[in-house]
């Protein structure tokens, strides 16, 4: 398995409470992401890294914010935590191109807002 | 952006049989990879077959294979001799060959039946 670890697994937190979720990875892969995962939506991107202290927003990144201040963690940060950001999160880990290219992921961290 | 559309929420397939799934995406690039993760009951995302969009061969991988046709933007996934072990989510997924942005489809839930 890909050394990619997600923390915490699960988390129950209250409404407007900030929440940080972190990815940690022991690969040296240069990409990273956070996903979202919701029945009838499969994964939508929220934001990912190509690099230190370079991020993108996904098609779904309203409400969240990123960092990455070195190559192995890449932080999510719900700055005031709503019910529906409940959800379960998906970290995930890539390396450029070639033949053998695919995202490596996280098991997840089940989020749910009280 | 780039969008993927799976258009069967819900599959079902004998055992022994073959099942082919539907994916077709959205893109106005030429330099692309797909895939075909698996999601079964532990949450865990694995890899099942991928696919780069400058080779013309369809991927296979032991039972599971694809019928990639790149002027219709589509990308099925046939599973033949379905096993009871390939129920499961099935994500179909899109990405970027210069920057590694990736983007998922909503999903199909396949269940073999014995």
């Amino acid at each position: 398995d890909a050394g990619i670890t997600q923390s915490p697994r699960h988390k129950v937190t209250e409404t407007g409470t900030p929440v940080t979720l972190r990815c940690h990875q022991t690969e040296n892969h240069r990409y990273m992401y956070w996903y979202r995962q919701d029945p009838g939506h499969g994964l939508r991107l929220i934001h990912y890294s190509y690099g230190v202290k370079d991020t993108d927003k996904g098609e779904v990144s309203d409400g969240y914010s990123v960092s990455r201040s070195k190559t192995e963690d890449f932080l999510l940060t719900l700055e005031s935590a709503t019910s529906s950001q409940t959800s379960v999160y998906f970290c995930a880990i890539s390396n450029l191109g070639g033949a053998n290219t695919e995202a490596f992921f996280g098991q997840g961290t089940r989020l749910t807002v009280v | 952006a780039q969008t993927v559309t799976q258009s069967q929420p819900e599959m079902s397939v004998q055992e022994a049989e073959t099942v082919t799934l539907s994916c077709t995406y959205d893109t106005s690039e030429n330099n692309y990879y797909l895939f075909w993760y698996k999601q079964p009951p532990s949450r865990q995302m694995i890899l099942v077959i991928r696919q780069e969009a400058y080779k013309q061969q369809n991927a296979t991988e032991n039972r599971f294979s694809v019928n990639f046709q790149k002027a219709a933007k589509s990308f099925s996934l046939k599973i033949s001799d379905s096993q009871l072990g390939d129920t499961a989510m099935y994500f179909c997924a899109f990405m970027l060959y210069n920057n590694n942005d990736m983007r998922f489809g909503a999903g199909t839930r396949l269940t073999v039946k014995p």
